[in-house]
C-alpha cells in the first residue's frame, strides 16, 4: 500500500543553520503530499502541501517541492530558529475510487534547535 | 473560534473501565477521522467517517467504537480498557475532494492524552 518514509532519528542543530528532512513516498497514482508540524503539547498543523509533481509547497521559510522522478518531498528550511523545534512529519494522501482522504504518516522527526 | 476540539485534554483511568472521547468540528467539514499516536510519536489512523458513514475502519480491535451523531461531531468510545491504550488520540477533519483531484488538507484537534493505569 502507500507509504511514507522518513529518514530516522532527532535532528539537532544550532539556530540559522540550515534544515532538511528527508522524505519518499510510495503510491500507486497520483498523491497529494504534505508536511505536518507537531509543536510539544500541542495537534499536528498543515506546514505546506503539494498536489501535483514539480509543485513547491512553502510557508513560513519552509519549503518542499514534490519530486515524481525520485519519489521524493524533502523538507528545507535555509536558516532555523528557536521557535522551529518541533516534531514534523510527512505524509501522503492517497485517491482511491471512493474519494477517501486517508493520510499515511511517516514516522516523524524530532527537530531540536539550539541557541 | 474555528476549530476542532476534543474533550476531555487528558483522561487517566484504570484498566476495565469504559470511557469515552468527544470530537466536534465547526469547520463545516463533512469527513472527520480519529488517529493513535504512540509514545514514539508514530501516528496511525483508525477511522473516518464522510456525512456520518463510517468509511475507513483500519485493524482496530472491536473494543473501539465511533459513533458519529452528525457531520460535526466523531465521538470515539473505548470499552475495557488495556494498558496498551495509553496514547495521544486525535480527531481531524476535512472538506471534500473533487473527485480523482487533490486531496485537502486535514485539521487537526489538540489531542486527548489516555493513560489507563
Amino acid at each position: 500500500g502507500d507509504s511514507v518514509t522518513q529518514m530516522e532519528g532527532p535532528v539537532t542543530l544550532s539556530e540559522e543553520a540550515f534544515l532538511t528532512i528527508n522524505c519518499t513516498y510510495t503510491a500507486t497514482g497520483y498523491p497529494s503530499l504534505f508536511w505536518y508540524v507537531q509543536y510539544p503539547g500541542e495537534g499536528l498543523q498543515l506546514l505546506l502541501k503539494a498536489t501535483k509533481a514539480d509543485d513547491k509547497g512553502s510557508n513560513k521559510g519552509f519549503e518542499a517541492t514534490y519530486r515524481k522522478e525520485t519519489t521524493s518531498f524533502h523538507l528545507e528550511k535555509g536558516s532555523v530558529q528557536v521557535s522551529d523545534s518541533a516534531v514534523y512529519f510527512c505524509a501522503l494522501s492517497d485517491l482511491p475510487p471512493h474519494g477517501n482522504n486517508r493520510l499515511a504518516f511517516g514516522k516523524g522527526n524530532q527537530v531540536v534547535v539550539i541557541p | 473560534d474555528t476549530a476542532v476540539s476534543q474533550t476531555p485534554k487528558y483522561l487517566v483511568t484504570q484498566m476495565g473501565n469504559d470511557k469515552s472521547i468527544k470530537c466536534e468540528q465547526n469547520l463545516g467539514h463533512d469527513t472527520m477521522y480519529w488517529y493513535k499516536q504512540d509514545s514514539k510519536k508514530f501516528l496511525k489512523i483508525m477511522f473516518s467517517y464522510n456525512n456520518k458513514e463510517l468509511i475507513i475502519n483500519e485493524t482496530v480491535p472491536n473494543r473501539f467504537s465511533p459513533k458519529s451523531p452528525d457531520k460535526a461531531h466523531l465521538n470515539l468510545h473505548i470499552n475495557s480498557l488495556e494498558l496498551g491504550d495509553s496514547a495521544v488520540y486525535f480527531c481531524a477533519s476535512s472538506p471534500p475532494g473533487l473527485a480523482g483531484g487533490p486531496r485537502d488538507t486535514q485539521y487537526f484537534g489538540p489531542g486527548t492524552r489516555l493513560t489507563v493505569l
